[in-house]
């Protein structure tokens, strides 16, 4: 099994629809991260949770929403897609030290 | 704030050639930098890493070395392989904005045979 595993690999949903995306993590690692990969614009981060009960807004938090189920599990929400959240998104774990261990993505699509 | 950005891409090779991605950050103070490699429908793994001015990141044939004086970065290897064909991407991590890493825009590298 991955270390990161993101739920689900690909997904098409229409305009204003809520969508939910999972993550989940072996590593036992206590910070968790949601970032957005668009072309040309590299990652950029969308939230990031160092334990349950602390959740940051990264730089592009709008239009998103997170949830730490558990140390294990953080969630990233869309309340109410719009076709320019169409992106690849990764979610990612640390240490706080220097390695980031990255899920494998998810590819959503906004129509 | 602190920001990374790589040379535009894409970039073209034949097996063998030598590779050179240039990557420049902003930042205060002292970061540490990091070279990520993306290959096709994967996330990202860390390919190598400097914490310190003058360090030297190596892994896999690839080169990077911490410059302070020109702020940067470059990736470098000697000889290519078609198996090197990925998306690149250089980022920053200070501690005091916990541990968050900084990308680049990302250059895409395809080697031809």
């Amino acid at each position: 099994d991955a270390d990161v595993t993101q739920t689900p690999r690909n997904r098409i949903t229409k305009t204003g629809k809520r969508i939910m995306l999972e993550c989940s993590q072996t590593k036992g690692h206590d910070r968790m991260y949601w970032y957005r990969q668009d072309p040309g614009l590299g990652l950029r981060l969308i939230y990031y949770s160092f334990d349950v009960k602390d959740i940051n807004k990264g730089e592009i938090s709008d239009g998103y929403s997170v949830s730490r189920q558990a140390q294990a599990k953080f969630s990233l929400s869309l309340e109410s897609a719009i076709p320019n959240q169409t992106a690849l998104y990764f979610c990612a774990t640390s240490t706080g030290n220097y390695g980031y261990t990255f899920g494998s993505g998810t590819r959503l699509t906004v129509v | 704030g602190n920001s990374v950005t790589q040379m535009e891409g894409p970039v073209t090779l034949s097996e063998e050639a030598f590779l050179t991605i240039n990557c420049t950050y902003t930042a205060t103070g002292y970061p540490s930098l990091f070279w990520y490699v993306q290959y096709p429908g994967e996330g990202l793994q860390l390919l190598l890493k400097a914490t310190k001015a003058d360090d030297k990141g190596s892994n896999k044939g690839f080169e990077a070395t911490y410059r302070k004086e020109t702020t940067s970065f470059h990736l470098e290897k000697g000889s290519v392989q078609v198996s090197d064909s990925a998306v690149y991407f250089c980022a920053l991590r200070k501690e005091t904005s916990g541990s968050r890493l900084t990308f680049g825009e990302g250059t895409q590298l395809t080697v031809n045979p």
